[in-house]
């Protein structure tokens, strides 16, 4: 069966300093793969997609970067975090466009 | 541009008091409409998929439903552990979902 790890879990970081959240897939082979974020009290906003090796299309300018080294590996990045970076950030994979996606267990980012 | 909004924002039930949660969207190209539980702190866990207006779904006391321009979560006689928030999600064209902002469903023992 499929697995979907993201790391870590928790994470505390000053403003300025860079960020980079992990995600790898198990199970599978050339999955679609996403990042999530979801601000408090707002819906889950799609940030990145990618159908496959260094193909990286994003949805929303902002101070992010993702990339996309191995098959089943999506990197989230920041040189210079933001306060407004802070969030819940969900890594998930999908076999293609429309079909079911599935999420991480997410990571809380808490910009101070 | 696809747009999602769900309703209510907040439902609060006694144990056993069934309702509906709504979901209307507006997408071009339906492929399917998506509905996920999610705990807090948690990722979001996928509960159902719907193709087609008319089509229904059912796990234990859930019943997901679709029509042209909405989708509806019947839960039955909910239990404390149908605490959660709903979210629902049409896909579109593009390829990633548009999530509603979800409904936080509170169920009291």
């Amino acid at each position: 069966s499929q697995t979907i790890h993201q790391w870590p879990a928790t994470l505390v970081q000053p403003v300025g300093s860079p960020l980079s959240l992990e995600c790898t897939v198990e199970g599978t082979s050339n999955p679609n793969l996403y990042w999530y974020r979801q601000a408090a009290g707002r819906g889950l906003q799609l940030l990145f997609y990618s159908v496959g090796i260094g193909q990286i299309s994003s949805e929303v300018p902002q101070n992010l970067s993702a990339s996309r080294p191995q098959d089943r590996q999506f990197i989230l990045s920041s040189k210079k975090l933001l306060l407004s970076d802070s969030g819940f950030y969900l890594c998930a994979w999908s076999s293609g466009v429309g079909n079911t996606i599935y999420f991480g267990e997410g990571s809380w980012l808490t910009v101070v | 541009e696809d747009q999602v909004t769900q309703s209510p924002e907040a439902l609060r039930l006694q144990e056993g008091e069934s309702s509906s949660l709504n979901c209307s969207y507006t997408v071009s190209g339906l492929r399917g409409l998506f509905w996920y539980r999610q705990d807090p702190g948690k990722g979001p866990e996928f509960l159902f998929t719907l193709y087609s207006a008319g089509e229904e779904k059912e796990k234990e006391r859930l019943k997901a439903t679709l029509t042209k321009k909405e989708s509806f979560l019947h839960i039955t006689a909910p239990k404390p552990e149908d605490s959660a928030t709903y979210l629902c999600a049409p896909a579109g064209g593009a390829d990633g979902l548009t999530f509603g902002k979800g409904t936080h469903l509170i169920i009291q023992p």
